[in-house]
């Protein structure tokens, strides 16, 4: 049982370059999340998907983009990258808030990115 | 907005003593509260949930959480904590569009 997978697990850029994470679940979700853990920060929302083909904003979009081109994969991207985006980013996938495992989110195991 | 309080960042208790994590809400409607925990390295679980119904909510690992409409609370409890319970717990508010909203997270030390 997979679950939800993120890649890369590390990665070290220098400012300006460009990344992508992705976030791929084989439990069918509709919903989607992208979220940034920072010490006493919490987790943030970055953008979320809601289904395929759907995309929106959260707390703390800017700086990133997203794609759910297909159901089963989350693209988290990173245009022109900042020493603040550095944290470790959480994918997670959900059926949403309906039905008896409703706002149950399961997350991969995170992707540390390190700005330069 | 839908926000989410956790007044305290650490908290120490000893390996046998009773626990309780405080969580404040700010939301319009009727919320949809959880608690999740993260071990360390990890992604996180969910621990508990309420929608409605009866405030006391029992979840797994044998903490409960009582939701407190008059004071925007849903405090996460133990009577008996284990060294095992060591890592750190977030509550979080279900936002409209079906988003989640977490808080900053405590995390919990326990003593031998």
């Amino acid at each position: 049982n997979a679950g939800v997978t993120q890649t890369p697990k590390f990665r070290v850029l220098k400012t300006g370059q460009s990344m992508t994470l992705l976030c791929a679940q084989d439990m069918n979700h509709e919903y989607m999340y992208w979220y940034r853990q920072d010490p006493g920060m919490g987790l943030r929302l970055i953008h979320y998907s809601v289904g395929e083909g759907t995309t929106a904003k959260g707390e703390v979009p800017d700086g990133y983009n997203v794609s759910r081109l297909k159901k089963q994969n989350f693209l988290l991207g990173l245009e022109s990258a900042a020493p603040s985006q550095t944290s470790v980013y959480f994918c997670a996938s959900s059926w949403g808030l309906a039905g008896v495992r409703a706002g149950e989110l399961f997350f991969g195991e995170g992707s540390r990115l390190t700005v330069l | 907005a839908q926000s989410v309080t956790q007044p305290d960042i650490h908290i120490t208790v000893s390996e046998g003593a009773s626990l309780e994590l405080r969580c404040n809400y700010s939301y319009g409607a009727t919320p949809y509260l959880f608690w999740y925990v993260q071990s360390p390295g990890q992604g996180l679980q969910l621990l508990l949930k309420y929608f409605s119904g009866d405030t006391l909510v029992q979840g797994i690992k044998g903490f409960e959480a009582e939701f407190k409409r008059s004071q925007s609370s849903f405090n996460l409890r133990k009577p008996s904590v284990h060294w095992s319970d060591a890592a750190e717990y977030f509550c979080a508010v279900g936002a409209q569009g079906g988003k989640l909203i977490f808080g900053q997270g405590t995390e919990l030390s326990v003593k031998p």
